[in-house]
């Protein structure tokens, strides 16, 4: 069984300040890891991933998440926050098992506000 | 390339009544989700294709809901007997195959039941 905990369902930053958002899972099976964000009446977009390899990954939009086992953690972080990241972003995790299905299992989200 | 489409984009209906929804994957893509968002969560799971067979359907929450995708591309969720419960915005997402792990998600149907 897989579980995500998103730690504040909303978030404010200053247009330039750090963004953290905290995610942390269970997983009976090694995990992959994911970050996606949502934009109003839009799909997900995924983030970034973390499967095998370099813990500390790298997204699309200055994003970087590390995966840190001892924690079970997947937190999001980026250095200077713009308005256009203001949107909802979800933490996601599925095992790593090819012969599983794989399904994303999701946190209930954390709403992202950039103040000018 | 096209992404994976869904339609209708928005479908209201009335309570008992029955409804598809529709999920055109990324092409080449064997792999298929489909994902519930209820307002203010995040999507939760309903079931997997593998080509054409429903691989994993534990998520589906009761048997008004049924999905088929029979020539292993295009997929259809089917919901009877609609109740109130049941809004949402239904999301599909493909994956292109067992030995890759990124989904790719459409833009949603939101289905209000009134």
């Amino acid at each position: 069984a897989q579980s995500v905990t998103q730690l504040g369902s909303h978030v404010s930053v200053s247009e330039g300040a750090l963004v953290l958002l905290r995610c942390n899972y269970s997983s009976s099976v090694p995990p992959y890891l994911f970050w996606y964000v949502q934009y109003p009446n839009q799909g997900l977009q995924l983030l970034l991933k973390y499967t095998t390899g370099a813990t500390l990954v790298k997204g699309i939009n200055g994003f970087e998440a590390e995966f840190k086992k001892s924690e079970t953690s997947f937190h999001l972080t980026k250095p200077s926050a713009h308005m256009s990241d203001a949107a909802e972003y979800f933490c996601a995790v599925s095992a790593a098992s090819s012969g599983s299905a794989r399904q994303l299992t999701f946190g209930s989200g954390t709403q992202l506000t950039v103040l000018p | 390339g096209a992404g994976v489409s869904q339609t209708p984009s928005n479908k209201v209906t009335e309570k008992g009544k029955y409804v598809e929804l529709r999920c055109d994957p990324i092409s080449g893509h064997t792999a298929l989700y489909w994902y519930r968002q209820s307002l203010g969560q995040g999507p939760e799971f309903l079931i997997y294709f593998q080509g054409t067979g429903a691989a994993d359907d534990s998520g589906l929450p009761n048997d008004r809901f049924f999905a088929v995708r029979p020539e292993g591309s295009v997929s259809t969720l089917k919901i009877q007997r609609t109740e109130r419960g049941d809004s949402a915005v239904y999301l599909c997402a493909s994956r292109l195959g067992q030995l890759t792990d990124t989904q790719y998600f459409g833009p949603g149907t939101r289905l209000t039941v009134l």
